[in-house]
């Protein structure tokens, strides 16, 4: 059964750092793609960004509205995904999944993990 | 960027109706397209992808249509464990786009 579990969620002050892991189990986890995804409270979905797997070099790509504050990156011999956040806003503040990156039926996503909740504020 | 219109942003429908969402993309985006369901506090469940393909384990209720731009999700007859809100996701170029959702209400 595929799984994807969240963790490191909390409150951080504006200007703040925190780092979000995402474990994954119940599938070969170096051979998909894995982004982020964001839901601010009451609000609808945001795509965060993306990770490669290794055979395309561990590329990423991100949404404008986090590019040079958001790092992802992955570790496949801990079967892991972290969002490596840091110049918090109070706009950053929402719920953060994981989604697995379906490769054999559209490059949408199939699995999500439950989500951590972010919450910047001072 | 590409953005993804849905409509409408909200409805109210009884159980047995049948129910159509929309999603309009501001370019072509040939057939990369999923439709998401999502409950209150749980993640998004995928329903359709590739625009028109029948997620594993999904009732036979919803279908999806379209190619290029106009996209359909419908639900043939409604159930009450249907309530909640349906999104709409590009996967077409970067930024991947979401549609602003669909939250289907009882009447």
């Amino acid at each position: 059964e595929v799984q994807l579990v969240e963790s490191g969620g909390g409150l951080v002050q504006p200007g703040g750092s925190l780092r979000l892991s995402c474990a994954a189990s119940g599938f070969t986890f170096s051979d998909h793609y894995m982004d982020w995804v964001r839901q601010a409270p009451g609000k609808g979905l945001e795509w965060v960004g993306r990770t490669r797997k290794k055979a395309n070099s561990y590329t990423t790509e991100y949404a404008a509205s986090v590019k040079g504050r958001f790092t992802i990156s992955r570790d496949d011999s801990k079967n892991s995904l972290y969002l490596q956040m840091n110049s918090l806003k109070t706009e950053d503040t929402a719920v953060y999944y994981c989604a697995r990156v379906d490769h054999s039926s559209g490059y949408s996503f199939d699995y999500w993990g439950q989500g951590t909740l972010v919450t910047v504020s001072s | 960027d590409i953005q993804m219109t849905q409509s409408p942003s909200s409805l109210s429908a009884s159980v047995g109706d049948r129910v159509t969402i929309t999603c309009r993309a501001s370019q072509g985006i040939r057939n990369d397209l999923g439709w998401y369901q999502q409950k209150p506090g749980k993640a998004p469940k995928r329903l359709i992808y590739a625009a028109s393909s029948f997620q594993s384990g999904v009732p036979s209720r919803f279908s999806g249509s379209g190619s290029g731009t106009e996209f359909t999700l419908t639900i043939s007859s409604l159930q009450p464990e249907d309530f909640a809100t349906y999104y709409c996701l590009q996967h077409n170029s970067y930024p991947l786009t979401f549609g602003g959702g669909t939250k289907v209400e009882i009447k």
